[in-house]
């Protein structure tokens, strides 16, 4: 079965430091793979995507994201993070080219220290 | 242009009810689909619509669920018979065919 694992539930990172939130997927082929973040109040907003091509992504906001098919990782990264990236990350992925909805992971909160 | 928009934005019933959840997707986008994210979880893919092809209703969780779309525009989530457990915010999201799918706001629904 397609699934998509965030293994961690909270992280707490502290201003300025560095950030990665680990995704690992489970598909038959190379899925496609989305990284979405929920702020309080708010809709999801995509940070990046993966369909093919260069493993390494470039998203919004300063983050990126490497696909890695050696270890079905899909592991979001941001060199610096700010007060403001205090939120709900998800994972999501489907099958490439296909038209099914998308499989969420269950997300990691992502809390920032002063 | 404007993004997904949803109404209402929060829904309150009593158990046993039936509620309509409305989402008008983003002009020009042919798929539209349906997710549950329930309290502290990841979110539920529930029913697909692309175009004028019969919706794909994998993951609706039971027949007291039901979607419409006319067309190319507004789509109808409906809960008949609303139970505690129905209690949720529910997603829409739109996309161009089956390109990256762009989130709504969410109707929280909140059964008593």
């Amino acid at each position: 079965a397609q699934s998509v694992t965030q293994p961690d539930i909270h992280i707490t990172v502290s201003e300025g430091a560095s950030l990665e939130l680990r995704c690992n997927y489970s598909y038959g082929a190379t899925p496609y793979l989305f990284w979405y973040v929920q702020s309080p109040g708010q809709g999801l907003q995509l940070l990046l995507k993966y369909f093919s091509g260069d493993t390494l992504v470039q998203g919004i906001k300063g983050f990126e994201a490497e696909f890695k098919r050696s270890q079905s990782s899909f592991n979001l990264r941001k060199p610096s993070v700010h007060w403001s990236d205090a939120a709900e990350y998800f994972c999501a992925g489907r099958s490439g080219g296909g038209a099914d909805g998308l499989t969420f992971g269950k997300g990691t909160h992502l809390i920032i220290q002063p | 242009g404007a993004g997904v928009s949803q109404s209402p934005s929060n829904k309150v019933t009593e158990k046993g009810k039936d509620v309509e959840l409305r989402c008008d997707p983003i002009s020009g986008h042919t798929a539209l689909y349906w997710y549950r994210q329930r309290l502290g979880q990841g979110l539920e893919f529930l029913i697909y619509f692309q175009g004028n092809s019969a919706p794909d209703k994998s993951g609706l969780p039971s027949d007291r669920f039901s979607a419409e779309r006319t067309g190319e525009s507004v789509s109808t989530l409906t809960i008949q018979r609303t139970q505690q457990e129905d209690s949720a915010v529910y997603l829409c999201a739109s996309s161009i065919r089956t390109d990256t799918q762009y989130f709504g706001p969410g109707t929280r629904l909140t059964v008593l």
